[in-house]
């Protein structure tokens, strides 16, 4: 079955310490997202990736770094300097060819629970 | 700036029809998707609308009117299991999503 995995679904981590969440996808989608979801609020995207070897900055980039070594894959690290870690943190990927209309349909993954203690 | 309005919170009772209003003012419009969300899941997709109109999809419909920038996202016979937050989302001039808050649906019996 094609889909996207998060993992792990629960993670928590002291202060001070980096995180690293996973993302594969085995969609053979180009383009790969993160998004952070706060209680009661909407997606905010972190980072986004069209293709492999580049990525850009969302929104809310800072505190957080991530790589796309490999089409399937998007880590994404929470960093100390992230001052508010603590969120529900969603990865999404995406055909992301402009040129098939504009159906740029995100699919998700399950999500991954972030808890600073 | 880019915006995307919709009402926090709605309540309906089981069985009955419920309409979610979500406004936009984006730069660019390339499509409105509208997705469902469960508590402490990921959103699933419902619906697109590019084109001005009504598409149905069973219980659900989504209507858009691009001159307004109104979309709504109706659902009818009500369940239990629509209890969740609905979230829509404009594709801008570049191609990006830009996301609502996402409005919470209480269904009561």
């Amino acid at each position: 079955d094609g889909g996207i995995t998060q993992s792990p679904k629960y993670l928590f981590r002291k202060e001070g310490q980096n995180v690293t969440l996973s993302c594969e996808q085995n969609l053979n989608h180009d383009a790969m997202y993160w998004y952070r979801q706060d209680p009661g609020q909407g997606l905010r995207l972190i980072y986004y990736s069209q293709i492999v070897n580049d990525f850009q900055k969302g929104d809310i980039a800072e505190g957080y770094s991530v790589s796309r070594e490999k089409k399937e894959s998007f880590p994404l690290t929470v960093t100390s300097a992230q001052k508010n870690p603590t969120a529900f943190y969603l990865c999404a990927s995406s055909t992301g060819l402009a040129e098939e209309v504009s159906y740029n349909e995100q699919f998700f993954g399950p999500g991954t629970r972030l808890t600073v203690l | 700036g880019q915006n995307i309005d919709q009402p926090t919170e709605m309540t309906a009772t089981e069985g009955a029809i419920v309409q979610i209003n979500c406004t936009y003012q984006t730069s660019g419009f390339n499509g409105l998707f509208w997705y469902q969300q469960h508590a402490g899941e990921a959103p699933t997709f419902l619906s697109y609308n590019v084109l001005d109109g009504l598409e149905e999809k069973g219980r659900f419909s989504s209507f858009l009117s691009r001159s307004k920038g109104y979309s709504y996202l109706l659902l009818k016979e009500l369940q239990m299991k629509d209890s969740a937050s609905y979230l829509c989302a404009v594709v801008d001039s570049n191609y990006q999503l830009i996301w609502g808050a996402g409005t919470k649906l209480i269904i009561k019996p």
